[in-house]
């Protein structure tokens, strides 16, 4: 099936700095979708990209849909410590609305 | 507020007992889906519902059942079949398109005594 391969796995930063992170599919992907979860809650949508090359920001968050559609970046800028969580990229799988959710990068800030 | 609301927020089973998990959603979404996360691990796919009457297994439907009797609601069991149980389950609707983004309630944590 397919898979979805976020890196890094974790990262420590300093309040203030720039987060990068990706996802990568064995797969073309029609639609990339960006998560980020707390402790103890649900995921909750960041970002939707429904076109190869797209790019769309919400806030300091930008996303941006590879054109090859087998990857997806997301972007960080002046992190605050608000923004700890665990991050998930996702997408469709196969003719019906499931998803297929990445394996996560965890974010953790230090002032 | 529109949104998902599972029940209870934590629960506690013992041996050889089956509980079930509520999620109801006033979103007016036609699908809704069942995931299990471990801690440090992403979201596997329990069972997922198209459309009410109807559902689907996922990838780790073993020990679990579901029903979808109203558009608003679907439960979750988890049998005494299911020996690992432990585990954070999250509930998530969708109006049920190939490209609609699929919306979380705030989970429920299962635990053994």
């Amino acid at each position: 099936g397919q898979q979805l391969n976020q890196s890094p796995q974790s990262m420590f930063i300093q309040e203030g700095e720039d987060v990068s992170m990706n996802c990568t599919s064995s797969s073309i992907f029609n639609t990339w979708l960006w998560y980020k979860q707390d402790p103890g809650e649900g995921p909750v949508l960041l970002i939707a990209l429904y076109k190869a090359g797209e790019l769309t920001s919400n806030g300091r968050l930008t996303a941006q849909f590879g054109i090859t559609r087998k990857d997806s970046f997301l972007n960080i800028s002046a992190s605050i410590p608000s923004d700890v969580g665990i991050y998930f990229c996702a997408g469709p799988t196969g003719t019906a609305s499931k998803l297929t959710f990445g394996t996560g990068t965890r974010l953790q800030v230090t002032l | 507020d529109g949104g998902i609301t599972q029940s209870p927020k934590y629960l506690f089973r013992k041996e050889g007992q089956n509980v079930t998990l509520s999620c109801e959603q006033n979103l007016n979404h036609d699908a809704m889906y069942w995931y299990r996360q471990d801690p440090g691990q992403g979201l596997r796919l329990i069972y997922y519902s198209q459309i009410v009457n109807d559902f689907q297994k996922g990838d780790i439907a073993e020990g679990y059942s579901v029903s979808r009797e109203k558009k608003e609601s679907f439960p979750l069991t988890v049998t005494s079949a299911q020996k690992n149980p432990t585990a954070f389950y999250l509930c998530a609707s969708s109006r049920g398109l190939q490209h609609q983004p699929q919306h979380f309630g705030d989970g429920t944590r299962l635990s053994i005594l």
